[in-house]
């Protein structure tokens, strides 16, 4: 089945202490994307990748990384996070970049405390 | 600055009515346009899309929307509504300055009262 697929689905820690969000997708894809959800904020981008060591910032890049190493794989890195990044993040894939319909990851909700 | 805007926050509606969901937009140049949709606790789902051409798109479930150059819009209607409608709607556009990014607005929920 294709699919995106992220880990861990939830996910509660605390500040500091560095977590990855998986992200990967069985299409060969090209372009891969991470957004954030806030309420009343809608959707914002924070990274995306238009192929494998491709990488450039979305519009809220700031306090994470990000690798694409492998075309299939697109990790999410918080070094030091923050109460401020407690958000539901989605990871996205196209077969390449804009106008391609995106298919989206069933999200992670992360709280930092 | 490009941008998108919907500006209701929520949108009711009767089962059998017609619905509309308001999109418009910053950018420059020609826009690509989509709508998504997210039902509760899953991930965003493509409905359509206005790349070039025929201002009227047709999409997913029964949805349709149309681009308007001259208003900056793309709003999203149905002729229909079912309960089964009721979701977050996102519209989206590609940022025209360069980059391969997308921009988002902060949605709208559709409320469809049986």
């Amino acid at each position: 089945e294709a699919q995106v697929t992220q880990n861990p689905r939830y996910l509660i820690t605390v500040t500091g202490k560095k977590l990855t969000v998986t992200c990967s997708q069985n299409m060969n894809h090209e372009y891969m994307s991470w957004y954030r959800q806030d309420p009343g904020l809608g959707l914002r981008q924070i990274y995306y990748s238009m192929n494998v060591e491709a990488t450039d910032k979305g519009d809220v890049p700031e306090g994470y990384k990000v690798s694409r190493k492998e075309k299939r794989n697109f990790p999410l890195i918080l070094e030091s996070p923050s109460p401020n990044q407690t958000s539901l993040y989605f990871c996205a894939s196209s077969l390449q970049g804009p106008p391609d319909t995106q298919y989206f990851g069933p999200g992670t909700r992360l709280t930092v405390l | 600055a490009q941008s998108v805007a919907q500006p209701e926050d929520q949108v009711n509606v009767a089962e059998g009515n017609p619905l509309t969901v308001k999109c418009t937009y910053s950018v420059s140049g020609n826009p690509y346009l989509f709508w998504y949709v997210q039902y509760p606790n899953r991930g965003l789902q493509f409905l359509l899309k206005y790349i070039t051409g025929d201002n009227l798109v047709k999409g997913s479930y029964g949805f349709e929307a149309e681009f308007n150059k001259s208003q900056t819009s793309f709003h999203l209607k149905k002729p229909s509504a079912l309960v089964s409608d009721s979701a977050l709607y996102f519209c989206a556009v590609r940022d025209t300055g360069g980059t391969y990014k997308y921009i988002f607005g902060t949605g709208t929920r559709l409320k469809v009262l049986a």
